[in-house]
Formats: C-alpha cells, structure tokens, sequence
C-alpha cells in the first residue's frame, strides 16, 4: 500500500529565509509524486510534478527514491507563499492522487 | 465560472439521513474525482468516473456512492450518515484520466452530521 508522509504539521520561517517542506513517501513501485498548494479562500491547485523537472513560483523538488523523499525547496520564502501544501503520490498505473495530511507554511514578514 | 463547481457550499443534517452532493466538471473534462477531507484522516480517494464509467475505486463505504451523468456531472450520495462523515468533499475534473492531465479542484462541500 502506498502512503505519503508530511511529518510538519506547521512551519513558519522569515520572509527571505530558504523554506524545505518535507515529505516522505512509501510504496513499492516507482511513483509520480507531486505538490499541491491552497491558499486562503482559494481551491486546492497544483504546484509542481516530478515528471515535469519544473520550478514553479520559485520552488523546486527532487526525487530521492533512495531516501522515498519529495522536500519542496525555495531559497528565499515571500509572504505569499504562505499557504497549505499538501505532497500527493499517484501508484504505477492509477491516476488518482493519495495526499499527505499537509504542512500548513507560514511566512513571516 | 468556467472551473469545477460544487453545491451546495454547506450542508447540515442529523445522523442516519441521507444527501447527496453534487460536482460539476470543467467545460471539457470527462473525468471526475471525489474526495473526502476529514480532520482526522486527511484527504482521502473515494472514486473516480470517467465518461460516465467507474474508473477507480478508494477508501469509499458501502454507504456512499457515486454515478456520472451522461451530461458529465456527477453525484455523491451518502447514506445512513454517521457523525465520522463530517467532513469536506471535495470533486476534481480532469480532461482525461492520466498523469499528464491535471486535476482541477472544486471548492469542496462542507457536511456537518449532528
């Protein structure tokens, strides 16, 4: 069974100051791991995906399937990161997304 | 409002009543995802429709289900509601099922049980 793991509940850092959320996955299969964000009053929506090797809105994420690891990575947090994000993995095959309980980011000014 | 929408916003009813949530895809999607957020569990798969068919099933109860209109628009039925079913439902759309096809979030109904 698959299982994503997001051992911060809460994190606040200083505006300007570099931000890792982590997460932590399990399963036995080579997984497609992403990263959603919901701001304030806003809907759930995409961030990034390990497939697309992209940098959205300044964060980056790499792959690490020898520690099952997906930490979401920006050097220099903005207050408008601050938000809810969740790590989601998607097994070989499915397309539905298994979340993980969510890092609520604070960034302060 | 062309994106994923959801009624009602809120809903409350009493234990062992029945309701039924609805989700209205993005112009285009086939593809319809519920979701269950809940306080103690996180985000959780229900189930997933796609065209009108069952495409994949999750952690749903024997108490739930779900169909797929043939106009793309979906329902979620909950039954004999328990106070542990408190929680927000999301739906989500995506134009195909597949990993390079994102899926578009709803703004969630939110079900209280008292």
């Amino acid at each position: 069974a698959q299982r994503v793991t997001q051992p911060e509940k809460l994190l606040s850092v200083f505006k300007g100051a570099p931000v890792e959320l982590k997460c932590n996955y399990s399963y036995s299969g080579s997984p497609e791991l992403f990263w959603y964000v919901q701001y304030s009053r806003q809907r759930l929506q995409l961030l990034l995906r390990h497939i697309s090797r992209e940098s959205i809105k300044g964060f980056t994420a790499d792959l690490n399937k020898g520690e099952t690891s997906f930490h979401l990575k920006k050097p220099f947090a903005q207050e408008e990161d601050s938000a809810m994000y969740y790590c989601a993995l998607t097994p070989t095959g499915a397309n539905n997304l298994f979340f993980g309980t969510g890092t609520r980011l604070t960034v302060i000014p | 409002d062309s994106g994923v929408t959801q009624t009602p916003k809120h809903l409350i009813t009493a234990t062992g009543q029945r309701v039924t949530l609805r989700c209205s895809p993005r112009s285009g999607d086939l593809s319809v995802y519920w979701y269950q957020q809940s306080l103690d569990q996180g985000l959780q798969f229900l189930i997933q429709y796609y065209n009108g068919e069952e495409r994949a099933k999750g952690n749903i109860l024997e108490r739930f289900s779900a169909q797929q209109f043939p106009d793309l628009h979906s329902e979620l039925n909950l039954s004999s509601l328990e106070l542990g079913d408190s929680a927000l439902y999301f739906c989500a759309s995506s134009a195909s099922p597949g990993l390079n096809y994102e899926q578009y979030f709803g703004p969630g109904t939110r079900l209280t049980v008292t």
